[in-house]
């Protein structure tokens, strides 16, 4: 069965701190990954998008990485704003046919004062 | 850039109404989606349409239909509408990435 995993489900950081988030999958045949930001009550919007040939790709503060072996991918977003507050969602696309994706469920990131 | 708008941001509908989510998309995609988000299930999918007058169901297509008249526009219909379709409404448009609308948050009492 094809699932995409997120982890911590949530998390509360300082501002001007580090954080990564995590994203384990079992989609396959893969065809890319994308991480989403989704701000409260608005629609997800697209940060990153990695296919299996790459390994890192970066949009500003965030960096995605992309473990096409262990099907890991992470995003690390460095000197946190309190605009990064947001739910993250990984979605994973699966190659062949017309688009299919799976979701993960999100992580929802608080940065505090 | 890619621009899916979603007609209403709030919607509160009474139980049994008949409920229209419009969405129209402006970059000639193929591909449109309709999801709904609840906390702690993410996304899922309940129709998806690749091409004018398609319609595929996606995961949850009980209580809901679409109509595709237009590539542009891909509208969500709930035929009876009932408080468990309480719920945030995405729309989506993809070519080789998906760009979502804002959502429609909808209220049925």
């Amino acid at each position: 069965k094809n699932q995409v995993e997120q982890s911590p489900q949530s998390l509360i950081i300082l501002e001007g701190k580090n954080c990564t988030l995590q994203c384990n999958y079992t989609v396959s045949p893969f065809s890319n990954l994308r991480w989403y930001k989704q701000d409260t009550g608005r629609g997800p919007v697209s940060l990153t998008i990695m296919t299996f040939s790459e390994n890192t790709k970066s949009n500003g503060r965030y960096t995605a990485t992309l473990d096409a072996d262990t099907k890991q991918s992470s995003l690390h977003i460095t000197a946190s704003q309190l605009s990064d507050s947001a739910s993250y969602i990984c979605v994973v696309s699966h190659s062949g046919g017309y688009q299919k994706v799976t979701f993960g469920t999100g992580t929802k990131l608080q940065v505090i004062p | 850039d890619v621009k899916v708008t979603q007609s209403s941001r709030y919607l509160v509908k009474r139980t049994g109404e008949k409920v229209f989510l419009e969405c129209v998309q402006d970059m000639d995609h193929e591909n449109m989606f309709w999801y709904r988000q609840d906390p702690g299930l993410g996304l899922r999918l309940i129709y998806f349409s690749y091409d004018v007058k398609m319609k595929e169901k996606g995961d949850i297509p009980e209580g809901y239909s679409v109509s595709r008249e237009k590539k542009e526009r891909f509208s969500l219909i709930l035929e009876s509408a009932s408080t468990n379709q309480t719920s945030m409404y995405l729309c989506a448009s993809s070519s080789s990435g998906y760009t979502f609308g804002s959502g429609t948050r909808l209220t049925v009492v």
